[in-house]
């Protein structure tokens, strides 16, 4: 069974920018949780979704936005850029809200 | 506030030894989770340990849970190189799928 992908791998954007990443859950997994890595604050949830609903959002400010599709495909998007959105951005999918997730190979974001 | 606390954040002894990292959370939690991450990867899920007195193993890792100390350990047994990687744990809490992460603890497996 394939897991959990992410398009695209690496980015680089400059500061102002928009930035839409993309995420593919495992097949059959319904649940999808977006998180943020940086080395000073380490690991952060963003937003979780669950058949097409944002069920929770972690405290990140406005400009971070997702959804999720129909066939359970997320995408998190990212607007007004800042320096500090520079960060890999982890995808993670589960059967259902509350079961085991599994993360994806995550999307490097560099913000010039 | 929700914390979760790794000690230690670095780690480095030689193969052949013995080591724990420990894991310490601050709320009650549904289930603690282990993971491994290699450098510029993602992470990879070793164990999901669900009740108090909850003891994991696979290979030479071995998780277990107090939740009354609010306490999680991975013990490594005899390390190996191929061991080397930052391990966090993260607890799940109520009916929300969002993870609250360790800071991790990075893993040095000296020769």
């Amino acid at each position: 069974k394939a897991g959990v992908t992410q398009t695209p791998r690496y980015l680089i954007k400059t500061r102002g920018q928009q930035v839409t990443l993309s995420c593919s859950p495992i097949s059959g997994h319904r649940s999808v949780s977006w998180y943020q890595q940086t080395p000073g604050q380490g690991l952060q949830f963003l937003f979780e979704y669950f058949s097409e609903t944002q069920r929770n959002k972690g405290n990140f400010p406005g400009r971070f936005s997702g959804r999720q599709f129909s066939n359970s495909r997320s995408e998190m998007n990212v607007s007004t850029l800042e320096l500090g959105d520079s960060a890999l951005y982890l995808c993670a999918s589960s059967l259902v809200p509350g079961e085991t997730q599994y993360f994806g190979p995550g999307t490097r974001l560099l913000v010039l | 506030e929700l914390k979760v606390e790794q000690n230690p954040l670095f780690l480095s002894m030689q193969e052949g030894k013995n080591y724990t990292i420990y894991c310490n959370y601050s709320t009650t939690s549904d289930r603690l989770y282990w993971y491994r991450q290699d450098p510029g990867k993602s992470l990879e899920s070793l164990f999901v340990l669900l009740s108090n007195g909850a003891v994991k193993q696979e290979g030479r890792l071995m998780a277990s849970l107090d939740t009354k100390a609010r306490l999680s350990t991975l013990h490594i047994t005899a390390a190996v190189h191929d061991l080397s990687a930052t391990y966090f744990c993260a607890f799940h809490k109520g009916g929300a799928n969002n993870l609250f992460f360790g800071t991790g603890t990075r893993l040095t497996v000296i020769p």
